[in-house]
């Protein structure tokens, strides 16, 4: 079936550091990509999204680019901020195919930013 | 537009007790989704309702767990009889086709 991998479980970072989360995919079709954010005590919100090969999202400074050949959408942001600590899921659907609209996450990246 | 409703925000139960979460999804949305999450399983979806039809219903939660749909506005998540393994925070997300999905801030469930 469908699956998402995330690397890291947790990075920790200073601010104004670059940040770098990688997340591979394996799907049949031809998946959206997204990236959520989840803060403590709230549901994930999703950043953005991707549908097609060589597309590139963005939010807040995030970014990450659809590669098919490599099945990769890693999450990327030039310097980061104390409020950007959060987790971060990566996920994928294959709505765009006409299936199922349900989502299928990595494990998740807690990411925290120390100033 | 309001977003998804989810309560109780926080639920204690006993061992045994039945409980049911409850849900709203965004007006006009017709997908409705519930996942549980755990640290160590992270997202799981447990159903999920395209246009009040139940789509899945997660194979290994069958047992225990009911979702239902009452009408395109209203979703419940019973689960009875509750174990201690069943603590975790409970999310209910909404979606329109093509339009991604809209979590609320879950229910945190805590069975002694």
């Amino acid at each position: 079936g469908d699956s998402v991998t995330q690397t890291e479980g947790q990075v920790a970072l200073s601010e104004e550091d670059f940040l770098t989360i990688h997340c591979n995919y394996s799907a049949s079709g031809y998946p959206t990509l997204f990236w959520y954010v989840q803060y403590p005590g709230e549901g994930p919100q999703l950043l953005f999204r991707a549908s097609r090969d060589k597309e590139k999202g963005s939010s807040r400074g995030f970014e990450a680019t659809y590669d098919k050949g490599t099945t990769s959408f890693h999450l990327r942001k030039a310097s980061v901020q104390e409020s950007d600590s959060a987790v971060y899921y990566c996920a994928l659907s294959d709505q765009g195919q006409g299936g199922s609209a349900k989502l299928i996450f990595g494990e998740g990246t807690k990411l925290t930013v120390s100033s | 537009d309001a977003g998804v409703t989810q309560t109780p925000r926080h639920e204690v139960a006993e061992k045994g007790q039945t409980i049911i979460l409850k849900c709203e999804p965004v007006s006009g949305h017709n997908d409705l989704f519930w996942y549980r999450q755990t640290k160590i399983q992270g997202l799981e979806l447990l159903s999920y309702f395209r246009s009040k039809s139940l789509m899945e219903d997660g194979g290994a939660f069958k047992d225990r767990f009911k979702a239902e749909m009452l009408n395109s506005s209203f979703s419940t998540l019973k689960i009875q009889p509750t174990e201690p393994k069943d603590s975790a925070v409970y999310l209910c997300a909404s979606s329109l086709k093509l339009v991604p999905q809209y979590f609320g801030p879950g229910t945190r469930l805590l069975v002694l």
